[in-house]
Protein backbone atom coordinates (compact mmCIF):
# COMPACT_ATOMS: atom_id res chain seq x y z
CA UNK A 1 0.00 0.00 0.00
CA UNK A 2 1.30 3.39 -0.74
CA UNK A 3 2.48 6.37 1.23
CA UNK A 4 0.09 8.54 -0.42
CA UNK A 5 -3.27 8.20 -2.22
CA UNK A 6 -4.23 8.82 -5.73
CA UNK A 7 -7.18 7.63 -8.10
CA UNK A 8 -6.58 4.50 -9.96
CA UNK A 9 -7.69 5.88 -13.15
CA UNK A 10 -8.80 9.03 -14.32
CA UNK A 11 -10.46 10.37 -18.04
CA UNK A 12 -11.55 13.12 -20.14
CA UNK A 13 -11.83 14.06 -23.54
CA UNK A 14 -10.10 16.26 -25.95
CA UNK A 15 -9.88 20.08 -24.84
CA UNK A 16 -11.05 18.98 -21.56
CA UNK A 17 -9.39 19.72 -17.94
CA UNK A 18 -8.93 16.51 -15.15
CA UNK A 19 -7.65 16.90 -12.07
CA UNK A 20 -5.80 14.18 -9.95
CA UNK A 21 -5.67 14.24 -6.34
CA UNK A 22 -3.12 12.79 -4.29
CA UNK A 23 -3.61 12.55 -0.38
CA UNK A 24 -1.27 12.23 2.67
CA UNK A 25 -0.84 13.48 5.86
CA UNK A 26 0.58 16.20 7.78
CA UNK A 27 3.64 14.48 8.07
CA UNK A 28 4.43 15.13 4.48
CA UNK A 29 1.74 16.68 1.53
CA UNK A 30 0.16 18.39 4.34
CA UNK A 31 3.32 19.35 6.27
CA UNK A 32 5.88 20.81 3.22
CA UNK A 33 6.13 22.18 0.04
CA UNK A 34 7.74 19.18 -1.42
CA UNK A 35 4.98 17.94 -3.48
CA UNK A 36 5.98 16.80 -7.13
CA UNK A 37 4.80 15.00 -9.84
CA UNK A 38 5.59 12.51 -12.86
CA UNK A 39 4.03 11.67 -15.99
CA UNK A 40 5.29 8.11 -17.46
CA UNK A 41 4.53 7.04 -20.98
CA UNK A 42 4.40 2.76 -21.67
CA UNK A 43 8.03 1.37 -21.44
CA UNK A 44 9.58 4.91 -20.31
CA UNK A 45 10.72 6.75 -17.57
CA UNK A 46 9.10 8.82 -15.36
CA UNK A 47 8.93 12.61 -16.44
CA UNK A 48 9.05 15.58 -13.88
CA UNK A 49 5.86 17.83 -14.39
CA UNK A 50 5.22 20.04 -11.58
CA UNK A 51 8.10 20.30 -8.38
CA UNK A 52 7.62 22.10 -4.99
CA UNK A 53 3.95 21.92 -5.58
CA UNK A 54 3.05 24.02 -8.13
CA UNK A 55 7.20 25.16 -9.72
CA UNK A 56 6.77 23.88 -13.54
CA UNK A 57 10.20 22.93 -15.18
CA UNK A 58 11.40 24.19 -18.59
CA UNK A 59 9.65 22.95 -21.44
CA UNK A 60 6.76 21.29 -19.53
CA UNK A 61 3.34 22.94 -20.81
CA UNK A 62 1.88 25.24 -19.06
CA UNK A 63 -1.07 23.57 -18.95
CA UNK A 64 0.02 21.45 -16.00
CA UNK A 65 -0.35 23.03 -12.80
CA UNK A 66 -0.24 22.06 -9.56
CA UNK A 67 -1.86 23.00 -6.38
CA UNK A 68 -2.35 21.74 -2.61
CA UNK A 69 -5.15 22.56 0.26
CA UNK A 70 -4.35 20.76 3.18
CA UNK A 71 -3.55 17.09 3.04
CA UNK A 72 -3.88 16.75 -0.51
CA UNK A 73 -1.92 18.04 -3.13
CA UNK A 74 -3.69 18.52 -6.92
CA UNK A 75 -2.15 18.07 -10.49
CA UNK A 76 -4.53 19.62 -12.81
CA UNK A 77 -4.44 18.73 -16.87
CA UNK A 78 -6.04 21.45 -18.99
CA UNK A 79 -6.93 21.36 -22.76
CA UNK A 80 -6.44 17.54 -22.52
CA UNK A 81 -4.35 15.86 -25.50
CA UNK A 82 -4.21 12.48 -27.04
CA UNK A 83 -0.75 12.83 -25.85
CA UNK A 84 -1.26 13.44 -22.28
CA UNK A 85 -2.59 9.81 -22.04
CA UNK A 86 -0.25 8.46 -19.36
CA UNK A 87 0.45 7.30 -15.53
CA UNK A 88 1.06 9.91 -13.43
CA UNK A 89 2.66 9.66 -9.90
CA UNK A 90 2.83 11.95 -7.27
CA UNK A 91 5.73 12.08 -4.27
CA UNK A 92 5.97 13.70 -1.57
CA UNK A 93 9.49 14.77 1.28
CA UNK A 94 8.08 13.13 4.82
CA UNK A 95 9.39 13.22 7.84
CA UNK A 96 8.73 9.60 8.73
CA UNK A 97 12.80 7.96 8.15
CA UNK A 98 11.45 6.80 4.51
CA UNK A 99 11.96 10.38 3.16
CA UNK A 100 10.55 10.42 0.47
CA UNK A 101 7.02 8.94 -0.40
CA UNK A 102 5.16 7.95 -4.16
CA UNK A 103 1.70 7.47 -4.96
CA UNK A 104 0.05 4.50 -6.12
CA UNK A 105 0.02 6.30 -9.98
CA UNK A 106 -3.06 7.32 -11.33
CA UNK A 107 -3.75 6.45 -15.10
CA UNK A 108 -5.35 9.07 -17.38
CA UNK A 109 -7.39 8.14 -20.55
CA UNK A 110 -8.07 10.25 -23.00
CA UNK A 111 -11.60 9.40 -24.55
CA UNK B 1 22.21 18.31 -21.11
CA UNK B 2 23.04 16.20 -18.17
CA UNK B 3 22.36 12.35 -19.25
CA UNK B 4 22.08 9.17 -16.92
CA UNK B 5 22.38 5.50 -17.61
CA UNK B 6 21.93 2.40 -15.90
CA UNK B 7 24.39 -0.64 -16.45
CA UNK B 8 24.87 -4.29 -14.51
CA UNK B 9 23.44 -7.60 -15.52
CA UNK B 10 19.92 -8.62 -16.23
CA UNK B 11 19.45 -11.20 -14.37
CA UNK B 12 20.50 -12.17 -10.62
CA UNK B 13 20.11 -15.48 -8.80
CA UNK B 14 18.23 -15.68 -5.73
CA UNK B 15 20.23 -15.00 -2.35
CA UNK B 16 22.70 -12.93 -4.43
CA UNK B 17 23.69 -9.41 -4.86
CA UNK B 18 22.48 -7.32 -7.22
CA UNK B 19 24.88 -4.67 -8.61
CA UNK B 20 24.41 -1.46 -10.69
CA UNK B 21 26.17 1.69 -12.13
CA UNK B 22 25.15 4.51 -13.08
CA UNK B 23 27.06 6.79 -15.28
CA UNK B 24 26.67 10.55 -15.65
CA UNK B 25 27.21 12.35 -18.63
CA UNK B 26 26.99 16.21 -19.94
CA UNK B 27 27.41 17.06 -15.78
CA UNK B 28 29.47 16.10 -12.52
CA UNK B 29 28.39 13.87 -10.12
CA UNK B 30 30.20 16.00 -7.83
CA UNK B 31 27.89 18.72 -8.41
CA UNK B 32 27.15 20.23 -4.51
CA UNK B 33 23.73 21.07 -6.02
CA UNK B 34 22.31 17.12 -6.51
CA UNK B 35 22.05 13.92 -4.69
CA UNK B 36 22.54 10.75 -7.02
CA UNK B 37 19.21 8.67 -6.35
CA UNK B 38 17.75 4.75 -7.41
CA UNK B 39 14.52 4.31 -7.75
CA UNK B 40 12.50 1.11 -8.58
CA UNK B 41 9.30 -0.10 -10.35
CA UNK B 42 8.43 -3.82 -10.28
CA UNK B 43 6.50 -4.58 -12.97
CA UNK B 44 2.95 -3.35 -13.52
CA UNK B 45 3.46 -1.64 -9.78
CA UNK B 46 4.18 1.95 -8.71
CA UNK B 47 7.85 3.26 -8.23
CA UNK B 48 9.97 3.20 -4.78
CA UNK B 49 12.62 5.16 -3.38
CA UNK B 50 15.53 3.17 -2.72
CA UNK B 51 17.77 5.98 -1.65
CA UNK B 52 20.51 8.66 -2.50
CA UNK B 53 24.09 9.47 -2.34
CA UNK B 54 26.04 12.99 -2.27
CA UNK B 55 29.06 12.93 -3.85
CA UNK B 56 30.75 13.06 -0.44
CA UNK B 57 29.74 9.39 0.24
CA UNK B 58 26.85 10.64 2.95
CA UNK B 59 24.22 8.27 1.96
CA UNK B 60 20.04 7.96 2.63
CA UNK B 61 18.36 4.94 2.52
CA UNK B 62 14.73 3.56 1.96
CA UNK B 63 14.18 1.78 5.79
CA UNK B 64 12.82 -0.89 4.38
CA UNK B 65 15.79 -1.57 2.53
CA UNK B 66 18.88 -0.51 4.32
CA UNK B 67 19.66 -4.15 5.82
CA UNK B 68 20.35 -5.13 2.61
CA UNK B 69 21.43 -1.59 0.40
CA UNK B 70 24.72 0.02 -0.42
CA UNK B 71 25.28 3.15 -2.29
CA UNK B 72 28.72 4.52 -3.40
CA UNK B 73 29.69 7.24 -5.32
CA UNK B 74 33.38 7.33 -7.84
CA UNK B 75 33.95 10.83 -8.83
CA UNK B 76 36.44 10.26 -11.16
CA UNK B 77 34.38 8.17 -13.03
CA UNK B 78 31.21 10.18 -12.96
CA UNK B 79 29.86 7.15 -11.77
CA UNK B 80 27.12 6.06 -8.71
CA UNK B 81 26.31 2.49 -7.82
CA UNK B 82 23.72 0.29 -6.17
CA UNK B 83 23.85 -2.83 -4.70
CA UNK B 84 21.72 -4.31 -3.17
CA UNK B 85 22.25 -7.85 -1.39
CA UNK B 86 20.03 -11.30 -0.36
CA UNK B 87 17.64 -10.64 -3.67
CA UNK B 88 14.51 -12.41 -3.89
CA UNK B 89 12.33 -12.28 -6.81
CA UNK B 90 10.28 -9.38 -5.04
CA UNK B 91 13.58 -7.27 -6.39
CA UNK B 92 12.65 -7.84 -9.90
CA UNK B 93 12.30 -4.38 -10.99
CA UNK B 94 13.09 -1.84 -13.63
CA UNK B 95 15.77 0.33 -11.87
CA UNK B 96 16.01 3.96 -12.75
CA UNK B 97 19.23 6.13 -11.48
CA UNK B 98 17.96 9.58 -10.93
CA UNK B 99 18.92 12.92 -10.16
CA UNK B 100 17.37 14.24 -6.95
CA UNK B 101 17.88 18.91 -6.29
CA UNK B 102 19.85 18.90 -2.80
CA UNK B 103 17.67 21.89 -1.60
CA UNK B 104 13.93 20.04 -2.18
CA UNK B 105 12.93 16.66 -3.41
CA UNK B 106 12.22 16.70 -6.76
CA UNK B 107 13.89 14.27 -9.20
CA UNK B 108 14.39 16.32 -12.72
CA UNK B 109 16.73 13.95 -14.38
CA UNK B 110 15.90 10.02 -15.23
CA UNK B 111 17.67 7.28 -16.76
CA UNK B 112 16.33 5.57 -19.12
CA UNK B 113 15.78 2.14 -16.76
CA UNK B 114 17.40 -1.25 -16.78
CA UNK B 115 15.55 -4.50 -16.13
CA UNK B 116 16.56 -6.49 -13.16
CA UNK B 117 14.89 -10.13 -12.94
CA UNK B 118 15.48 -12.28 -9.86
CA UNK B 119 15.53 -15.81 -11.03
CA UNK B 120 17.71 -18.91 -10.72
Amino acid sequence: QSALTQPASVSGSPGQSITISCTGTSSDVGGYNYVSWYQQHPGKAPKLMIYDVSGRPSGISNRFSGSKSGNTASLTISGLQAEDEADYYCSSYTSTSTHVVFGGGTKLTVL
Amino acid sequence: QVHLQESGPGLVKPSETLSLTCTVSGGSVSSGSYYWSWIRQPPGKGLEWIGYIFYSGSTTYNPSLKSRVTMSVDTSKDQFSLRLSSVTAADTAVYYCVRKNYYSYYMDVWGKGTTVTVSS
